[in-house]
């Protein structure tokens, strides 16, 4: 099956700086590539996804890469603030059915 | 609009009680469904999924089965839970060929 590593497991960026989170799946099949935001205590939302058909995809101070050949992903915010502060979760997945998820990165944006 | 019911939101139980957790969904049809868990400070494993009644497919194997008896019902059981069943349990429902939507989760503390 599909294998989604995700690095760095904790990241600690001042208010207004870039974060940037990296994904790699090992599934040459996988297709769809979500990341989800989950906020202490609450469920996972979807933030941004990506189809393999594109190489970058942006929403405000959000965007996310895609580099199919080396089968890797990014997400990348910009002009952080305290509320990005949460657990982020790259998926792959084929045909958006049955998400393999990595093991999240820890944002902790510092005022 | 189609809605994720999850419950119960906690529940503490002893080790060697049975477990039932009940997920439902409301304004589609023949969604794929699915059953994650998180243990305290990890990411997202998989547990089942299912792409129709009475299908069910586990990914790894456990002391937890599901269930599906109708069509936007989907079930975790337990016959007699383990110190280790402890997490945060998450259903999620997909149409065929599109992105999760998580219910709001069950905290699950076996003691």
């Amino acid at each position: 099956g599909e294998n989604v590593e995700q690095h760095p497991s904790t990241l600690s960026v001042q208010e207004g700086d870039s974060a940037v989170i990296k994904c790699t799946y090992s599934d040459s099949a996988s297709n769809y590539f979500p990341w989800y935001k989950q906020e202490l205590g609450k469920r996972p939302q979807l933030i941004i996804d990506i189809r393999s058909n594109v190489g970058e995809k942006k929403d405000q101070r959000i965007a996310v890469t895609l580099n199919k050949t080396a089968k890797h992903f990014s997400l990348h915010i910009t002009e952080t603030q305290p509320e990005d502060s949460a657990v982020y979760f790259c998926a792959a997945s084929q045909w958006s059915n049955q998400f393999y998820f990595g093991t999240g990165t820890s944002l902790t944006v510092i005022p | 609009s189609q809605t994720i019911h999850q419950w119960p939101a906690t529940l503490v139980q002893p080790v060697g009680s049975p477990l039932s957790l009940e997920c439902t969904v409301e304004g589609t049809s023949n969604p794929n469904l699915y059953w994650y868990r998180q243990a305290a400070g990890r990411g997202l494993q998989l547990l089942f999924y299912s792409v129709g009644i009475g299908q069910i497919s586990s990914e790894v194997p456990q002391n937890l089965s599901a269930s599906r008896p109708q069509d936007r019902q989907f079930i975790l059981s337990s016959k007699k839970l383990l110190l280790s069943d402890s997490g945060f349990y998450l259903c999620a429902w997909s149409p065929r060929d599109s992105l999760y939507t998580f219910g709001s989760g069950t905290r699950l503390t076996v003691v």
